[in-house]
């Protein structure tokens, strides 16, 4: 099976621009979890969305929000970027609700400038 | 008090030698716990996953558990320059697929 796919794995944006970032899970697999990875917090939960609902959230301001699509896909928006928000974000998917482990991708690299 | 805590202190092996990372944890929520491997600039990897207190091996790598003592172990045997990585820990409730993760270990094994 191919494994979490995430685009872009590179972006460089501007503070006051939005972004959108968007996640391919394994085949099959229909929970979609994202995160957001800075040297100083390590990595840390943003929300997690199965079939198409959103059924976790963490601890992050509104301007970061996500959705899934039918096929599983999912994208994260992130609005009026702030510095704070250069990090790696990572998309991980999840076969079965509470069987599976969580598989990563390898994740987007945004650098707000 | 973090829920997970992990030194984030670099560790530096020579080859062959073991190597030895731990986590301990706050939330007695937490029922099943794994070790990821994360390369520069890749994804997290996952390595061990475990239920259960005890220990549980897949060939060089042992994982260890502790739910009394809120501690879980990752035992890397016969280290190789290829282990060099981070390791991160990280945790969750059943039926819950938000994890907590440490801060990881960059381990760099020398040649």
């Amino acid at each position: 099976k191919a494994g979490v796919t995430q685009t872009p794995r590179y972006l460089i944006k501007t503070r006051g621009q939005q972004v959108t970032l968007s996640c391919s899970p394994i085949s099959g697999h229909r929970s979609v979890s994202w995160y957001q990875q800075t040297p100083g917090q390590g990595l840390q939960f943003l929300f997690e969305y199965f079939s198409e609902t959103q059924r976790n959230k963490g601890n992050f301001p509104g301007r970061f929000s996500g959705r899934q699509f039918s096929n599983s896909r999912s994208e994260m928006n992130v609005s009026t970027l702030e510095l704070g928000d250069s990090a790696l974000y990572l998309c991980a998917s999840r076969g079965e609700w509470g069987g599976d482990t969580q598989y990563f991708g390898p994740g987007t690299r945004l650098t707000v400038l | 008090q973090k829920e997970v805590e992990q030194d984030p202190g670099p560790l530096s092996v020579p080859e062959g030698a073991i190597v030895s990372l731990n986590c301990t944890y706050s939330n007695s929520a937490f029922q099943y716990f794994m070790w990821y491997r994360q390369y520069s600039r890749k994804g997290p990897e996952l390595l061990m996953y475990t239920y259960s207190s005890g220990n549980k091996e897949d060939g060089r790598f042992t994982a260890q558990v502790d739910k009394s003592s809120k501690y879980i172990s990752l035992f890397i045997r016969d280290s190789q320059p290829s282990d060099s990585a981070t390791y991160l820990c990280a945790m969750g409730p059943y039926g819950n697929n938000r994890l907590a993760f440490g801060k990881g270990n960059q381990v760099v094994v020398i040649p």
